[in-house]
C-alpha cells in the first residue's frame, strides 16, 4: 500500500517536444507529491510539487497533473531541452509516513538535440 | 531553494575501517534529516530519519549498530558506516527537512567505495 509506481522506465523525446511521466499509488492518506530531478552523481533536486486540493499546479514549463480519484498524478515537461536529460522521481508522502518519501523507480528521460 | 551540503563528495576506504559522512543544512534549521542509499540506476532507499536531539529510527533491514546517525544539531546529522565492507560501497545521499513543512531538499551525495 505504501508503494508508488512509475512509468515509463526510460523515455526518448525530440527537442521541442513534450515529456509525460506517470504515477500512481495507493494510500489513499498521502497528501504531498513532489517530483525531483536527479542528474548523473548528483543528489535529487526538488523539481515542483502538488497537494490533493488542486487538480494542476505549472512552474514555468513543468506541469503537474493530478487525479485524486484516479490516484495518479503526472509530470509534464513542454518545449523539452536536452539539459532536461536526467533521471525523474516521483514521490509520495503523508498520513503515517511521518514526512517520509516513498520514491517511484524512476524515469531516465533523454532529449535528443 | 535550500540549500544541504554533504561532505565528502567521494571517499574510498578499507575494507574493515570506519567513515563518517556529514549532512549541513547551510540556510535553515533542519529538525528532521533522512538518510538514503541509492545503487546504480536504481531509486532512492530510505536508510533511516534523524530527529534533532532524539535517537534515529531505522527503516526494516537497515543494521543501526552499521549504520550510527547522530543528529547533534539543528544544522549537522552525521552517518557513521562502521567496520566498511566491500557491499556497503553505494551512494549515500542525506535530505533535510525544516519543521512544519513536507519539502526535503537533498544533499549533493557522497559516494563510498570499499576496497
Amino acid at each position: 500500500q505504501q508503494q508508488v509506481k512509475q512509468s515509463p522506465q526510460s523515455l526518448i523525446v525530440q527537442k521541442g517536444g513534450i515529456s509525460i511521466i506517470n504515477c500512481a499509488y495507493e494510500n489513499t492518506a498521502f497528501d504531498y507529491f513532489p517530483w525531483y530531478q536527479q542528474f548523473p552523481g548528483k543528489g535529487p533536486a526538488l523539481l515542483i510539487a502538488i497537494r490533493p486540493d488542486v487538480s494542476e499546479k505549472k512552474e514555468g514549463r513543468f506541469t503537474i497533473s493530478f487525479n485524486k480519484s484516479a490516484k495518479q498524478f503526472s509530470l509534464h515537461i513542454m518545449d523539452s531541452q536536452p539539459g532536461d536529460s536526467a533521471t525523474y522521481f516521483c514521490a509520495a508522502a503523508g498520513g503515517t509516513s511521518y514526512g517520509k518519501l516513498t520514491f517511484g523507480q524512476g524515469t531516465i528521460l533523454t532529449v535528443h538535440p | 531553494g535550500a540549500v544541504v551540503s554533504q561532505h565528502p563528495s567521494r571517499v574510498i576506504c578499507k575494507s574493515g575501517t570506519s567513515v563518517k559522512i556529514e549532512c549541513r543544512s547551510l540556510d535553515f534549521q533542519a529538525t528532521t534529516m533522512f538518510w538514503y542509499r541509492q545503487f546504480p540506476k536504481q531509486s532512492l532507499m530510505l536508510m533511516a530519519t534523524s530527529n534533532e536531539g532524539s535517537k534515529a529510527t531505522y527503516e526494516q533491514g537497515v543494521e543501526k549498530d552499521k549504520f550510527l546517525i547522530n543528529h547533534a544539531s539543528l544544522t549537522l546529522s552525521t552517518l557513521t558506516v562502521t567496520s566498511a565492507h566491500p557491499e556497503d560501497s553505494s551512494f549515500y545521499i542525506c535530505s533535510a527537512r525544516a519543521s512544519g513543512t513536507d519539502t526535503q531538499y537533498f544533499g549533493p551525495g557522497t559516494r563510498l567505495t570499499v576496497l
